[in-house]
Order: C-alpha cells, then sequence, then structure tokens
C-alpha cells in the first residue's frame, strides 16, 4: 500500500524559475522528512518536520508540514542545476516504520 | 563522523546463485533498515533491525533475510537469486523518531 503520494512525478524546468512539490496522504503522520537523491547515490535527508502548520528554510528551499500533519510541501526558489535530483518524502509514525513517497524527479535546464 | 558505509558498491550474480550485502551503520546508531529501489517501484522497504532484533519487515518472500550484529553493523541476503532482484539496494541507518535516515551509497545488484 502507498501511503504518500508526490506529485508532479516529472519536473524539467529553467534555470531560475521556481516550484513546488507536494507529499500527501489520507494518513496522519508523527513526523515528515524530505530527502534528494541523486543518480547512483543513496537519498540524503533534507529536513525533517514534526509539528502542524511548521515551515522550515533551507536556503532556497522552503518546507511546510500540513496543519492535520498528513501532507507536505517543498518550495524551491530560483532553481539552480545543482537542484537536479530525485526528490523524496517520508513519513513516520509509532514503531519508527518510514513510509515513502512515490519520488518527484527534477531536472533544471541551465 | 564517518557515514553509512555499504560494501560492496556493484555485484554481479547469475540466476540461482545467492549474495550478501554488508552495511555499517553511524557509530551509535541501533536502527538499520534495508530498501530495495528499481526505477519501477521506487523505494521498498525490506526490513529493520534494532539491537540485533528484526523491527519491521516489508513484504518480500522469504529469500530475502537478514541479521544485525552487536556492534549494530549489519546484512542482507538474497538467495536463490532472479532476474527481477536486479535494482540498488540501500541501507540506512537513524537514531529513534523524529530523525531521519542517513543512507548508504547503496549496492547495485545485477542479475544475469
Amino acid at each position: 500500500t502507498q501511503l504518500l503520494e508526490q506529485s508532479p512525478q516529472f519536473l524539467s524546468i529553467q534555470e531560475g524559475e521556481n516550484l513546488t512539490v507536494y507529499c500527501n496522504s489520507s494518513s496522519v503522520f508523527s513526523s515528515l522528512q524530505w530527502y534528494r537523491q541523486e543518480p547512483g547515490e543513496g537519498p540524503v535527508l533534507l529536513v525533517t518536520v514534526v509539528t502542524g502548520g511548521e515551515v522550515k528554510k533551507l536556503k532556497r528551499l522552503t518546507f511546510q508540514f500540513g496543519d492535520a500533519r498528513k501532507d507536505s510541501s517543498l518550495h524551491i526558489t530560483a532553481a539552480q542545476p545543482g537542484d537536479t535530483g530525485l526528490y523524496l518524502c517520508a513519513g513516520t509514525n509509532t514503531g519508527n516504520q518510514f513510509y515513502f513517497g512515490t519520488g518527484t524527479s527534477l531536472t533544471v535546464i541551465p | 563522523k564517518a557515514g553509512v558505509t555499504q560494501t560492496p558498491r556493484y555485484l554481479i550474480k547469475t540466476r540461482g546463485q545467492q549474495v550478501t550485502l554488508s552495511c555499517s551503520p553511524i557509530s551509535g546508531h541501533r536502527s538499520v533498515s534495508w530498501y530495495q529501489q528499481t526505477p519501477g517501484q521506487g523505494l521498498q522497504f525490506l526490513f529493520e533491525y534494532f539491537s540485533e532484533t528484526q523491527r519491521n519487515k516489508g513484504n518480500f518472500p522469504g529469500r530475502f533475510s537478514g541479521r544485525q550484529f552487536s556492534n549494530s553493523r549489519s546484512e542482507m541476503n538474497v538467495s536463490t537469486l532472479e532476474l527481477g532482484d536486479s535494482a540498488l539496494y540501500l541501507c540506512a541507518s537513524s537514531l529513534e523518531q523524529p530523525y531521519g535516515y542517513t543512507f548508504g551509497s547503496g549496492t547495485r545488484l545485477t542479475v544475469v
């Protein structure tokens, strides 16, 4: 069962554009993480959010956890080629089990 | 601080063979999880070990097994390999929630 749906699945944009990636679920999570993965490597943790409505910023990346802790978004301002990669969200609940989203493949064209 | 180390990085095996993959977690991380990643299925959870005990298990056949040692190092084994087992196998270690995973670089397994 796929608990987390991400949209869009693929995204190709020009350098300098803004974009938003969504991570949605019908389940409530105690925390949610965002990862970025480059080809041939493991995912790298970008952020963890734990409180409903929480907003975290990491340079040009803004992460928001939904008020009901069922969804999240990742907004990138002025995208750069170095932002290219597969973005994955993951929700956790009791028992330390992680549920990964379907992934969004982002390509930023110079 | 050393990251999560997976060995080997690349592996080519023949159908019917078995394979063992190794993972050394970050020092102090007692939870080690394994994932299979393929283009079509994304990240699929295999199992999680905590203090040498399997704590969570995904929906994979019994050919996939794992174990964890007292130093938290973990191994996973796949017996009677099938072509569909070709994938990137990722190991991740973590502290307890709400901390996220630290992943290794993965082992790319190709079954021919």
